[in-house]
């Protein structure tokens, strides 16, 4: 199984900010992928990150908004950029380990913008 | 576009029922089928996860089945208890999109004392 951190847990942000969260895995894994939960909603994936790439982006998502970082095989970051009140919600991040189909997530980060 | 389907939205039961829980899906091309859970503002944990090659699995009081050719899969919880309260989604994966898993809408369980 796969231990997946996510830092900030939660935060409340002004509108027009950023907030970049964190993802830590206590394995090496190849792909890390990037949900979103709004409000009263399932998961929605925002983005697929692989190491020594770009991250690929799902319909309805772009990079300059939600920019990733992947810089090694157990940390990404998922940066929410310019929020708007639309963006509060849980964002997730996930990956497959152990050479397991199974796929685990991490906590979440409960986001609230004003 | 493959849809992924929960019915019923929520559900409650009197402690001690057996509880049922749908998943449906339009394209019957899957890899796999997963069923979490989520506790209110938590994370999802990992219950079960079926093949596409199997008909079901089973942890303890969970018993997930598969019938891929119709497109649905069943989750079943034995002799619910309070701490069974939660959401339960299921998400299926599509071997052509790579790990993506595509979730239904979840099941939200009250299980009464």
């Amino acid at each position: 199984s796969a231990v997946i951190s996510q830092k900030p847990s939660r935060d409340i942000c002004q509108r027009g900010t950023s907030l970049t969260i964190q993802c830590q895995v206590d394995s090496q894994v190849t792909m890390m992928f990037w949900y979103r939960q709004q409000p009263g909603q399932s998961l929605t994936l925002i983005a697929t990150a692989n190491q020594g790439s770009e991250a690929t982006y799902e319909s309805g998502f772009v990079i300059d908004k939600f920019p990733i970082s992947r810089p090694n095989l157990t940390f990404s970051t998922l940066t929410v950029s310019n929020m708007s009140p639309e963006d509060s919600s849980i964002y997730l991040c996930s990956c497959n380990s152990g050479g397991t189909d199974t796929q685990y997530f991490g906590p979440g980060t409960r986001l609230t913008v004003l | 576009k493959q849809e992924v389907t929960q019915i019923p939205a929520a559900l409650s039961v009197p402690e001690g029922e057996n509880l049922v829980l749908n998943c449906s899906f339009t394209d019957s091309a899957i890899y796999n089928l997963q069923w979490f859970r989520q506790d209110p503002g938590k994370g999802l944990t990992s219950l079960l996860l079926i093949q596409s090659s199997q008909r079901e699995q089973t942890s303890g009081r969970l018993n997930a089945s598969l019938d891929k050719s119709s497109g649905r899969s069943t989750l079943y919880i034995a002799a619910s208890q309070p701490g069974d309260s939660a959401t339960y989604l299921c998400a299926v994966r599509r071997a052509a999109a790579g790990n993506k898993l595509t979730f239904g809408g979840g099941t939200r369980v009250l299980v009464k004392p």
